[in-house]
């Protein structure tokens, strides 16, 4: 398996602009994560998927962000408008599993985001 | 609030030189303790999970071991490859839920 795939691994853009950030997971896992990492708040959940369905998306810090899952195999992250404090790196990551024994995430390269 | 605090925030061993990495968490409920480890420009990767105080799990040069409060990442005779940011992270709740809290990280460099 090529693991979890995402795309783009670098966007620069300017403020205002629409950023979709896109994921593939890992074929098979039910589980879709879209995290944040930035240096001063560390990796912070945003939203994750179930079998493509949103269950938690407490962590979506405003209206500007959104998530969707159309289908098993692809997932799009969006900001819009962006803005400079939206500027961090974004992982996907997916398990098949939350039963505690198997609930391993697997985590993608991540796209890393500056907007000027 | 459920928090997770890792320490310290950077570490830098000779090669050979062991050391332990501190995660310390209040959380209500601990489902699962995790360390990832995490190269620079890459995604985190898994290590290990450990479920109730007392358990240890070993990896190579890692062990990882956990108390009611705490976590510990032994790296006994560390090699430059070991340089990395290890990251802890836990799942809490009542009920299965997908959400890791994770730690700031420790980064780790050793020299040759």
């Amino acid at each position: 398996d090529a693991g979890v795939i995402q795309s783009p691994r670098h966007e620069v853009t300017e403020m205002g602009q629409e950023v979709t950030l896109r994921c593939k997971p890992i074929s098979g896992h039910d589980y879709l994560f879209w995290y944040r990492q930035t240096m001063m708040r560390g990796l912070e959940l945003l939203i994750y998927f179930n079998n493509n369905v949103p269950i938690d998306d407490s962590g979506m810090p405003e209206d500007r962000f959104s998530a969707k899952m159309p289908n098993a195999s692809f997932s799009t992250l969006k900001i819009q408008p962006s803005e400079p404090r939206d500027s961090a790196v974004y992982f996907c990551a997916s398990t098949p599993s939350l039963t505690y024994w198997a609930n391993v995430l697997t985590f993608g390269a991540g796209s890393r985001l500056t907007v000027l | 609030e459920d928090q997770v605090t890792q320490s310290p925030e950077a570490l830098r061993l000779q090669e050979g030189e062991s050391s332990s990495l501190n995660c310390s968490y209040t959380v209500s409920g601990l489902r699962g303790l995790f360390w990832y480890r995490q190269d620079p420009g890459k995604g985190p990767e898994f290590l290990f999970t450990l479920y109730s105080a007392g358990e240890e799990k070993e990896k190579e040069r890692l062990k990882a071991t956990l108390t009611k409060k705490e976590s510990f990442l032994h790296i006994t005779a560390p090699k430059p490859e070991d340089s990395a940011t290890y990251l802890c992270a836990v799942q809490a709740g009542s009920s299965n839920t997908g959400k890791l809290i994770f730690g700031q990280g420790t980064t780790l460099q050793v020299k040759p």
